[in-house]
């Protein structure tokens, strides 16, 4: 069965410093991979999805970045963070435009 | 552009009746939707898909689809505190699209 793997659970960084979340996901092949933020109390907004290796679409311009180096590993980046930034992150699979399947969710605070 | 609407809620219902959550879209092109559960401080996780118009009845819910009204909705019976959550529904268009549009959720309350 599939899985998806995402990490940390919880996280506080300083304003300025940089970010790195990872995602990894197993037990398919080629899957779409998404990154969403959900403020609080607010709804998903999709920040970057990619439907394959190095093919990265970003839908909110912004201080963030995101690379797939392998085909089931999907990173969320920013050099320098922004209090704006803290929110709820996830992480998210589909297989030919099917159902969205999220991972467990970081919760970032920006201080 | 592509819409989903949901009302925010709360929706507060007793506990053992039936709860109504309600959800509209503007693309037509949208062929499949989801209903999601999202705890507090947790990530959404699937309830039921419909891609048919008609009902689609899985234990205590049912998905309803209405493509002529652009309506779906997602009826949960007997329901219990535990089924206190927001409940985020999505809709995905066909022909290769692989991104759901999100409705901003509806919070539903059930009360002892």
């Amino acid at each position: 069965s599939q899985t998806i793997h995402q990490w940390p659970a919880t996280l506080v960084q300083p304003v300025g410093s940089p970010l790195s979340l990872e995602c990894t996901v197993e037990g398919t092949s080629n899957p779409n991979l998404y990154w969403y933020r959900q403020a609080a109390g607010r709804g998903l907004q999709l920040l970057f999805y990619s439907v394959g290796i190095g093919q990265i679409s970003s839908e909110v311009p912004q201080n963030l970045s995101a690379s797939r180096p392998q085909d089931r590993q999907f990173i969320l980046s920013s050099k320098k963070l922004l209090l704006s930034d803290s929110g709820f992150y996830l992480c998210a699979w589909s297989v030919a435009g099917g159902t969205l399947h999220f991972g467990n969710g970081t919760r970032l605070t920006v201080t | 552009q592509k819409e989903v609407e949901q009302n925010s809620g709360p929706l507060s219902v007793p506990e053992g009746a039936i709860a109504s959550l309600n959800c509209t879209y503007s693309d037509r092109g949208s062929q499949s939707f989801f209903w999601y559960r999202q705890y507090s401080g947790k990530s959404p996780e699937l309830i039921m898909f419909i891609y048919s118009n008609g009902d689609k009845e899985d234990g205590r819910f049912t998905a309803q689809l209405n493509k002529a009204s652009q309506y779906v909705s997602l009826l949960i019976r007997d329901s219990q505190p535990s089924d206190s959550a927001t409940y985020l529904c999505a809709g995905l268009a066909s022909g290769g699209s692989y991104i759901p549009t999100f409705g901003r959720g509806t919070s539903l309350i059930v009360h002892p």
